[in-house]
């Protein structure tokens, strides 16, 4: 099972949107709705930003917003800001046997 | 507030046991969610490992599955990684974290992770 699909890179000014997509398979992110992002900081921990497509856990801003289409996923930063420059992850329910399956990541730069 | 810290050697040998431990702190193994360890090489991506529920019931990376072991320790609120034969190739931040996760009629769906403990190195050298 190969990892699913990120753009190595997106950037965009303050104030602005960028979406990141996440690209995988009717064995997976087309299959279910149990796509996951995260955000990672140099030298943190990852952070879930969304789950299950598009809910938000408590804490994050709304600003942060998720979608699906298809096989591919969407990570939609309105409104940017500086502390949004981060590493961003999809991960993905795969079905039974492969069960997780994460994307390559996603280096977001604010201009 | 629920919050796991990782703990082991942070330099192995290569070809022997990479063993971790994820002491949870702030909720109980033994009240639902499934426990589970991810690892990011340096400069690199994620890579889910696998996951354990307080039943002992395990759930691995099939590609890693041949040289991993998951077990859970409720009395001490913990559960931990073995890693076996490890190579270089192995050299990452370890995470442990807390999975969504429900498993009823032979089959299991997994979704989230949250928290994350910080993360250790180990880093795999002779």
């Amino acid at each position: 099972q190969s990892a699913l699909t990120q753009p190595p890179s997106a950037s965009g000014s303050p104030g602005q949107s960028v979406t990141i997509s996440c690209t995988g398979a009717s064995s997976d992110v087309g299959g279910y709705n149990y796509v996951s992002w995260y955000q990672q900081h140099p030298g943190k921990a990852p952070k879930l930003m969304i789950y299950e497509v598009s809910k938000r856990p408590s804490g994050v801003p709304d600003r942060f917003s998720g979608s699906k289409s298809g096989n591919t996923a969407s990570l939609t930063v309105s409104g940017l800001q500086a502390e949004d420059e981060a590493d961003y992850y999809c991960t993905s329910y795969a079905g039974s046997n492969i069960y997780v399956i994460f994307g390559g990541g996603t280096k977001l730069t604010v201009l | 507030q629920v919050q796991l810290q990782e703990s082991g050697p942070g330099l192995v040998k290569p070809s022997e046991t990479l063993s971790l431990t994820c002491a949870v702190s702030g909720y109980s193994i033994s009240s639902g969610y499934y426990w589970g360890w991810i690892r990011q090489p340096p400069g690199k991506g994620l890579e889910w490992i696998g996951s354990i529920y307080h039943s002992g019931n395990t759930y691995y990376n099939p590609s890693l599955k041949s040289r991993v072991t998951i077990s859970v320790d409720t009395s001490k609120n913990q559960f931990s990684l073995k890693l076996s034969s490890v190579t270089a190739a192995d050299t990452a931040v370890y995470y442990c974290t807390r999975q969504w996760g429900n498993c009823s009629g032979g089959r299991c769906y997994f979704s989230w992770f949250d928290p994350w403990g910080q993360g250790t190195l180990v880093t795999v050298s002779s």
